[in-house]
């Protein structure tokens, strides 16, 4: 059975600041996806940014960016330049190619400092 | 694209009783997912739909819960003789039939309460 582990409960930054979110997975698949949702409060669940496993260089969107370490299974986000409207539920996500049925971790709350 | 429609957005009801929840996905998306979110937790996966299939359905459904998706568009969610432990939020997201690298859409939520 596929897992994703997010070990920070709750993390905090300080605005203008970088931030990095941990995200461990477990998988016998090869291939796979892998992704960051961000859910802000009362709010819907919208994607951040996504990884294909078969891709070697590390998926960068605007002031986001991943750290993927396949052989680890590993997959952390890096917020740069920190904005307020970043605080949010930050949810590390899994899926098999070919059949969408997602998994998340139990998330991470990120609180941004003025 | 008006995004993904569930509805109601809160229910209250008291044990026992039974509910039903709906959900308007994308117009163009052929699959439609029901995920269950308890406070602080990741959502769950529950079970998705292929136009009008079900393809699957976790452990996490039990006989008391149902979906259906009759002509392949708006979806239902069934939950009989409701239990405390069914309190969450109930989330349902879209996405189109493009593989593993289809991010999911997903509506407000229908948070349940069980008294």
């Amino acid at each position: 059975a596929q897992t994703v582990t997010q070990s920070q409960p709750e993390m905090s930054v300080q605005e203008a600041e970088t931030v990095t979110l941990s995200c461990t997975y477990d998988t016998s698949e090869s291939d796979y996806y892998l992704f960051w949702y961000k859910q802000p409060p009362s709010r819907q669940m919208i994607l951040v940014i996504r990884q294909e496993a078969y891709k070697q260089q590390n998926a960068t969107e605007n002031r986001f960016s991943v750290n993927f370490q396949k052989a680890a299974k590993s997959f952390s986000l890096k917020i740069s330049d920190s904005q307020l409207g970043d605080a949010a539920m930050y949810f590390c996500a899994y899926s098999v190619g070919g059949n969408n049925d997602m998994r998340f971790g139990a998330g991470t709350r990120l609180t941004v400092k003025p | 694209d008006t995004g993904v429609s569930q509805n109601p957005r809160h229910k209250i009801t008291k044990r026992g009783q039974n509910v039903t929840f709906r959900c308007d996905p994308i117009s163009e998306h052929n699959r439609l997912y029901w995920y269950r979110q308890t406070l602080g937790q990741g959502p769950e996966f529950l079970t998705y739909f292929q136009n009008e299939a079900q393809l699957e359905k976790s452990r996490l459904l039990s006989d008391r819960f149902s979906a259906e998706r009759p002509k392949g568009s708006f979806s239902t969610l069934e939950i009989q003789r409701t239990e405390q432990g069914d309190s969450a939020m109930y989330l349902c997201a879209s996405s189109p039939v493009r593989g593993g690298n289809s991010p999911l859409h997903f509506g407000n939520g229908t948070r349940l309460t069980v008294t």
